[in-house]
């Protein structure tokens, strides 16, 4: 079967880093995209890799590891608008969308 | 801007009660998809859209169809809601199912059904 594993609830501190992290298995790999998600509303798009390493743009980066299926969001300089959930999804070798569940991030003061 | 937007945002039916949803977009993309969200679930994929061509998920109920009459609109309609169905309901478009392409969404429109 397919899968995305990520942490369900995580915790962090205003102007702290927090790594999010997600694993997955598919049946093959043709991206994986990060969405955030604040409570009520859509997702909405933050990043892409298809290539191992890093991808930074701003307070966010991304990172993939195509060998290990595995990916991080990294938040920098928290601030308190960042609390949402944010939603790994890979695409697979027929091109479907898989999601996981998402990680609900708490911003404390 | 170009954007997708759905109407309503919030909507509530009665038990087994049809109700529509609406998606309409100004991106000129391709494709549509009609998610459905539980609360702290992962979105699942109803249907898509590939222009006219439709593609429905082997497990979505019977229950569930969809409406493209044109690029620009598409509709959810649910003929019998139950109180399963109580869901957010999120329409995204994107130009190609291909790899690279990003799904932009639209604000959702939360069920509620009584």
């Amino acid at each position: 079967g397919q899968n995305i594993d990520q942490p369900t609830e995580m915790t962090a501190t205003e102007g702290a880093i927090v790594q999010i992290n997600c694993t997955y298995q598919t049946s093959g790999f043709n991206g994986l995209f990060w969405y955030q998600q604040h409570a009520g509303e859509a997702p909405t798009f933050l990043s892409y890799n298809v290539l191992d390493g890093l991808e930074e743009k701003g307070r966010f980066s991304s990172f993939l590891s195509r060998s290990k299926g595995y990916s991080y969001l990294l938040l920098k300089e928290l601030q308190m608008k960042d609390s949402a959930s944010y939603l790994c999804a890979v695409t697979d070798s027929n091109y479907q969308l898989i999601w996981g569940a998402g990680t609900k991030l708490i911003i404390k003061p | 801007d170009a954007m997708v937007i759905q109407n309503p945002r919030y909507q509530v039916t009665q038990f087994g009660k049809p109700v529509t949803l609406s998606c309409s977009q100004t991106l000129n993309h391709n494709v549509m998809y009609w998610y459905q969200q539980k609360s702290s679930q992962a979105p699942k994929l109803l249907f898509h859209y590939y222009d006219k061509d439709f593609n429905n998920e082997a497990d979505t109920p019977d229950n569930f169809q969809s409406r493209r009459p044109n690029t620009s609109f598409c509709f959810l309609d649910i003929r019998s809601p139950g109180l399963g169905d109580a869901a957010m309901y999120l329409c995204a478009t994107s130009t190609t199912t291909g790899s690279t392409d990003t799904q932009y969404f639209g604000p959702g429109t939360r069920l509620t059904v009584l």
